[in-house]
């Protein structure tokens, strides 16, 4: 059975300083990673996607992945209050993670 | 550009009820996919819509029942409704391209069972 796990935290970070989010997934044959962003109360809002070994930014996120390490992360930099929400791990879109929660704080 | 709606927004019911739950997908996208998603929990995949068809499953029971239109919208039914069907009911929609899915989540549909 495809498991995705992630730390749930809660993860605090000052404002403006790197978040780090990580997930390790265990199917081998994965090929394609995503992280969500959701909003209490509301739906999974897509941040990133990824399909190939390394990094891939799109503004202040980067995101990794070592598929021979069976991980991928995701980097927030200048972290803002904005940013506090619950993030979720994906894989081959079908498995979440139970997702971490990351509180920024002013 | 539309993205993908749900209706309704919120829902209550009492147990042994059936529910339907709809979606509409983002414009040009022909998959849909049906998630749980409880309290502190990550989304749990029901199952997916391609051409009409279910064309992948999730651990879920029978009792879990969907349906693809011609229009690529869908609908979810639920049955004999168990308290521990309460949760938030998500749909997203997808286009698969190049082998690659990327999926999309409408707003969602809290179900709350009494």
């Amino acid at each position: 059975q495809k498991e995705v796990e992630q730390n749930s935290g809660p993860l605090s970070v000052p404002e403006g300083a790197i978040a780090s989010l990580n997930c390790t997934y265990s199917d081998r044959g994965s090929q394609s990673f995503f992280w969500y962003r959701q909003y209490s109360g509301k739906s999974p809002e897509l941040i990133m996607s990824i399909y190939s070994n390394g990094d891939k930014e799109d503004g202040r996120f980067t995101a990794q992945l070592n598929k021979a390490s069976q991980y991928v992360s995701l980097l927030i930099r200048d972290s803002q209050p904005s940013d506090s929400a619950t993030y979720l791990c994906a894989v081959s879109p079908l498995v979440f993670g139970k997702g971490t929660r990351l509180s920024v704080i002013a | 550009d539309a993205g993908v709606t749900q209706s309704p927004t919120h829902l209550i019911k009492t147990r042994g009820q059936q529910v339907t739950l709809r979606c509409s997908p983002k414009s040009g996208h022909d998959t849909v996919s049906w998630y749980q998603q409880a309290l502190g929990q990550g989304p749990q995949f029901i199952f997916q819509y391609y051409e009409e068809e279910e064309r992948q499953r999730g651990n879920f029971p029978d009792r879990f029942s969907g349906h693809q239109f011609p229009n690529y919208s869908s609908e979810l039914n639920v049955n004999a409704l168990l308290l521990g069907d309460s949760a938030l009911y998500l749909c997203a929609s997808s286009l698969v391209v190049w082998g690659q899915e990327t999926q999309y989540f409408g707003p969602g549909t809290r179900l709350l069972v009494l």
